[in-house]
């Protein structure tokens, strides 16, 4: 069975902060996905950033950065120097193959990011 | 090029009521997947269809079904609604196995 563990379930920073959040994985599948989104109070889900089981570079995106390392099972995000739009709900998921071919996601619980001024 | 377009954004439904939401999936994705959303249990996968065909499953009831037209266009049903069945509603289509999804803005669903 696949999981996806985010211990952090809310966090407060003040602008201009770096924060990291945190997830750890659980797969037996050598071949995976890894992503990361956010969900606004609107409701949908942002892509951020997908990452592939064979690819352990880190990422950098503006602000936004990504530090995948298999060794430990872990896909952290760091948003450096925050701000008040960065507030969000940020998921981290697991794609798994199904026996009946196909994927699903598993998703972490979930960390509520709160920047305030 | 168009997003994941889900209809109806908000809906109410009484208990016993059923309720069909719908999925346009982006251009050119085959695959279509739903969710749900609630405070209590998180983001659980319900079903992903491919081709027409669902392919898996997750660990809900019979009352949950859907349905992937040839145009890939998915619908998803919940027959007898229960106030448990209050939540956000979720689609994402895929291009490829597994690789990629675009959520669409979900369909919010209040049981009374």
């Amino acid at each position: 069975a696949q999981k996806v563990t985010q211990a952090q379930t809310e966090i407060s920073v003040v602008e201009k902060e770096d924060v990291t959040l945190d997830c750890v994985y659980e797969t037996r599948d050598t071949t995976y996905y890894l992503f990361w989104y956010k969900q606004p109070p609107s409701g949908e889900l942002v892509f951020l950033i997908r990452r592939n089981s064979f690819d352990e570079q880190n990422e950098i995106s503006g602000r936004y950065s990504w530090n995948f390392q298999k060794s430990t099972s872990s896909f952290n995000f760091t948003i450096t120097a925050s701000q008040v739009v960065d507030s969000a709900v940020y998921f981290c998921a697991l794609s798994g193959r199904l026996t009946g071919g196909g994927n699903k996601l598993t998703f972490g619980t979930g960390t509520q990011l709160k920047v305030e001024l | 090029k168009a997003g994941v377009t889900q209809t109806p954004r908000y809906l109410i439904k009484t208990r016993g009521q059923q309720v069909t939401l719908s999925c346009s999936p982006i251009s050119g994705h085959r695959s279509v997947s739903w969710y749900q959303q609630t405070p209590g249990q998180g983001l659980q996968f319900l079903f992903e269809y491919f081709s027409e065909t669902q392919r898996n499953k997750g660990n809900f009831p019979g009352r949950f079904s859907g349905r992937q037209f040839s145009n890939s266009r998915s619908e998803m049903n919940v027959s007898t609604l229960e106030l448990g069945d209050s939540a956000l509603y979720l689609c994402a289509s895929s291009l490829e196995d597994g690789g990629g999804y675009t959520f669409g803005s979900g369909t919010r669903l209040t049981v009374v």
